[in-house]
């Protein structure tokens, strides 16, 4: 199993759409959770962290669930912008700051 | 500007010839470390930093080798390098080790072994 699995997509969806992806994670030692969005083989960039409140930026809402062992991502009012890979990554307590990244979820907003 | 910078960004080479590839950054950065991507694989860490002169394995470090004799800079070495070291490679720096902090890409470096 992997440590960090994603539902690949592609998600093709419509301008001002909402949309939600999910991340599970197999560790129960993971402590820190984020998001990252890296466009066409481009580099990774961070899009937000997730705090166990769940916590929001603008039209993205990020979530965790400790119990279950998972995470999202929702976006709300899609732009065609938003096209993009959304990396769920975690961070296991001690291991030197080792993150471990999802595949990927690939988005597609069409008009 | 603040940011990480590989050299160079896309690399042909044949099997065997040792290559370098330059990675530096500008923030003071404590932690590096060096991931490749490849398809259905997501990222894998290769090597990480903790600081100058400490250095250790990722998940995947066969074929690699790394230094850290100065803190901006972290070079990843291939002594042999072979086919299936084809790959995109990703140098990234973050200011600590110890939490969460971001951590800052370089663009990457498409490198083709044949």
């Amino acid at each position: 199993r992997k440590e960090v699995e994603q539902d690949p997509g592609p998600f093709n969806v419509p301008e001002g759409a909402t949309v939600a992806f999910n991340c599970t994670y197999s560790n129960s030692a993971s402590q820190s959770f984020f998001w990252y969005r890296q466009d066409c083989r481009k580099e990774p960039k961070l899009l937000m962290s997730v705090y166990s409140s769940g916590n929001e930026d603008g039209r993205f809402t990020a979530q965790l669930n400790r119990a279950s062992q998972y995470i999202s991502l929702l976006i709300r009012d899609s732009k065609l912008s938003d096209s993009a890979t959304y990396l769920c990554v975690v961070k296991l307590t001690g291991g030197g700051n080792k993150l471990t990244f999802g595949t990927g979820t690939n988005l597609k907003v069409e008009i | 500007e603040a940011q990480v910078t590989q050299n160079p960004r896309y690399l042909i080479t044949v099997t065997g010839k040792k290559l370098t590839v330059t990675c530096s950054q500008n923030m003071n950065h404590e932690y590096m470390s060096w991931y490749r991507q490849d398809p259905g694989l997501g990222l894998r860490q290769i090597y990480y930093s903790m600081n100058v002169e400490v250095t250790d394995k990722g998940d995947v470090p066969e074929g690699y080798k790394v230094s850290r004799k100065e803190k901006r800079n972290f070079p990843l070495i291939l002594e042999s390098p072979s086919p299936n070291q084809t790959s995109l490679y990703f140098c990234a720096s973050s200011l600590s080790y110890i939490e969460g902090y971001e951590a800052f890409f370089g663009q990457g470096t498409r490198l083709t072994v044949v």
